[in-house]
């Protein structure tokens, strides 16, 4: 039932390991989203896709890559994590980029 | 350059106050503008949604306001409750994107 979904909730890994996070959203939303949030609580956008293309570009580190399957995915993989990558990690979807935005219910990441 | 700004950053209020969280934006173009919620560790629940044409968005408790010309929506809370205690973020729709604010933490005690 759930309508953006996230995996894993929880991630701690040691620096230097690569990692991924799957997002998977049964909206049928054209256009998914990967938000950062920081320590203070900021929450900042990252990636979007609209039907497997690439929109917005962040100025992320080359580190990090989305990659979409299909226009119901949008998975997230970092390569050589650092300390500074730990944060939770945030999913969304939206139609036509007009509406309301659904996100998921986060991925902690935890580099050690 | 879009930026919102969230108007207090914390508030620590009785149980049955009525309550209004600010935010603000620098840049009128926007798309819509939504209100969330997000509890300790958890992920956002939206609360309203509302499109730069409209002038409010109510939903039992909660009536939030928009007036894009001078940059500013307003959420308000009715009789407040502590299971309202959460962290209140503001968004608005800019051509392609989200921007969120800073966050109001709403602490109401019994």
């Amino acid at each position: 039932d759930t309508a953006v979904s996230q995996t894993p909730k929880y991630l701690v890994t040691q620096m230097g390991n690569d990692k991924s996070i799957k997002c998977e959203q049964n909206l049928g939303h054209d256009t998914m989203y990967w938000y950062k949030q920081d320590s203070k609580k900021f929450l900042k956008i990252m990636f979007s896709y609209n039907n497997k293309e690439l929109i917005i570009n962040e100025t992320v580190p080359n580190r990090f890559s989305p990659k979409s399957p299909d226009k119901a995915h949008l998975n997230l993989h970092i390569n050589s994590l650092e300390l500074g990558d730990s944060a939770v990690y945030f999913c969304a979807s939206s139609q036509v980029n007009r509406y309301g935005y659904t996100f998921g219910s986060g991925t902690r990441l935890t580099v050690v | 350059k879009q930026e919102v700004t969230q108007i207090p950053a914390a508030l620590s209020v009785p149980e049955g106050e009525n309550l209004v969280l600010n935010c603000s934006f620098t840049d009128s173009a926007i798309y819509n503008l939504q209100w969330f919620r997000q509890d300790p560790g958890k992920g956002l629940t939206s609360l309203l949604l509302i499109q730069s044409s409209q002038r409010e968005q109510t939903s039992g408790r909660l009536n939030a306001s928009l007036d894009k010309s001078s940059g500013r929506s307003t959420l308000y809370i009715a009789a407040s409750q502590p299971g309202d205690s959460a962290t209140y973020l503001c968004a608005v729709m800019n051509t392609d994107k989200l921007i969120f604010g800073t966050g109001t933490r709403l602490q109401v005690f019994p």
